[in-house]
């Protein structure tokens, strides 16, 4: 089945790094997303990393994959007070086209302290 | 601007009651994705078109339909609503160079 958990909160001091973990169960994902969504607003795509990919590195942003653990995790570094949301981890069996759907962790809020 | 529209933004209705939200695709995205965000629930995936035909249906209720147009634009039915109905929906279209493509969503408080 189709499964994608996350730890609910994260609080860390503006200035640190925040890692934000992700476990799923589907072996047929290919590809992982992070997604942001700020108060009263929509989803906004942050990164997305293919299966065959370990690592990937935006800015300030690093994305981990561990395959074999079915394990995401997003690094964001030296966390400042805009970067206050909720964070879902997503991921999807193919990219886009007729069938292919997100399938959305529950969100893990992360609170930066000034 | 995400380039994909809902609307309306907000919406109270009472129970028994029936509404449509609309949604309309960035353009040329031929996909669009019906999701609801609820307290309970989460994101939970709704039902998916690809050019005007039903794709993918998720945890769609029988009492929720949707359909998507010529235009490309996407309506969602919601019809004898209850109060554990309301919630936050989420639009999304698809583009293999951007990927998935929310809107800002439909917040509906049924009273």
């Amino acid at each position: 089945g189709e499964d994608v958990e996350q730890s609910l909160f994260l609080s860390v001091r503006e200035g640190d790094s925040s890692v934000i973990n992700c476990t799923y169960t589907d072996s047929s994902s290919t590809y992982l997303y992070w997604y942001k969504q700020e108060p009263g607003a929509g989803l906004q795509l942050l990164t997305y990393i293919f299966s065959n990919m370990d690592m990937k590195q935006d800015q300030r942003l690093t994305v981990l994959l561990n395959k074999k653990d079915k394990h995401l995790s997003l690094r964001i570094a030296d966390t400042q007070t805009g970067d206050s949301a909720i964070y879902f981890c997503a991921e999807s069996r193919g990219w886009g086209g007729a069938t292919n759907k997100l399938i959305f962790g529950t969100g893990t809020l992360l609170a930066v302290q000034p | 601007d995400s380039g994909v529209t809902q609307t309306p933004k907000h919406l109270i209705t009472a129970t028994g009651q029936r509404v449509t939200l609309r949604c309309s695709p960035r353009s040329g995205d031929l996909s669009v994705y019906w999701y609801q965000q609820s307290l309970d629930q989460g994101l939970q995936f709704l039902i998916q078109y690809y050019n005007g035909e039903e794709r993918a249906k998720g945890n769609i209720l029988e009492r929720f339909s949707a359909q998507q147009f010529p235009d490309l634009h996407s309506e969602l039915n919601l019809s004898s609503l209850e109060l554990g109905d309301s919630a936050l929906y989420f639009c999304a279209s698809f583009h293999p160079n951007y990927g998935y493509t929310f809107g800002s969503g439909t917040r509906l408080t049924v009273v």
